[in-house]
């Protein structure tokens, strides 16, 4: 079936330093959803990017659609420790159903 | 506002048991999604329906049932539970039927499968 590949799938970064994880698909999408799943909790929409090569900012995180739009990626500049949790991509191919990709758990080092 | 509530929240059951989870979406809301999310991994979807009708099916057993109800309100039923249905069932509403939209997740309903 249709997959989304998402690295790394496990991030340890020492507090005030960056963080990037990246989605990719083999096959181009018409739009990509990024959502936030802290510890014990659901998962929370962050954003949804439609257009090829769009660029969207939310304070310090930084989402990116790939110019084919088969990749995108979410960087968080000067993690803090309310950044924690386990950060998933996701499409809707064919607009039938939701797939997630596998998730980057990131954890912050005091 | 009230977000997307799920019951119970956790539940223990046996293998070979039935189960029946619950889901209100956000008032207005006429789109409901489930999702088996197993520990360590993303969630996978299970069922979308939209106006009472089914629009979107995951690749899960017959085991696996849902409806939707007047109110816009869902179950989710699974027969003959396994071991292996132990995972956090997730519910989502949106406001329409395409997934192309944000999806607002309720907390969950945790199912241990002994």
């Amino acid at each position: 079936g249709q997959q989304v590949m998402q690295i790394p799938q496990y991030q340890h970064v020492q507090e005030g330093e960056d963080f990037t994880t990246y989605c990719n698909s083999s096959t181009t999408l018409s739009n990509i959803q990024w959502y936030k799943q802290r510890p014990g909790g659901h998962p929370v929409f962050l954003i949804q990017l439609v257009k090829s090569g769009e660029v969207k900012k939310q304070k310090r995180l930084t989402f990116q659609f790939g110019e084919a739009k088969k990749n995108s990626s979410l960087h968080i500049t000067a993690t803090q420790t309310t950044d924690v949790g386990t950060y998933f991509c996701a499409v809707s191919f064919g607009n039938e159903k939701l797939t997630f990709g596998t998730g980057t758990r990131l954890t912050i080092i005091p | 506002d009230a977000g997307v509530t799920q019951s119970p929240t956790h539940l223990i059951k046996t293998r070979g048991q039935h189960v029946t989870l619950r889901c209100s979406p956000i008032s207005g809301h006429k789109s409901v999604s489930w999702y088996q999310q197993v520990l360590g991994q993303g969630p996978q979807f299970i069922f979308q329906y939209y106006e009472k009708e089914e629009r979107g099916r995951g690749n899960f057993p017959d085991r696996f049932s849902a409806r939707q109800f007047p109110n816009y309100s869902s179950e989710l039923n699974v027969n003959a539970l396994l071991l292996g249905d132990s995972a956090l069932y997730l519910c989502a509403s949106s406001l329409t039927g395409g997934l192309d939209g944000e999806q607002f997740f309720g907390p969950g309903t945790r199912l241990t499968v002994l």
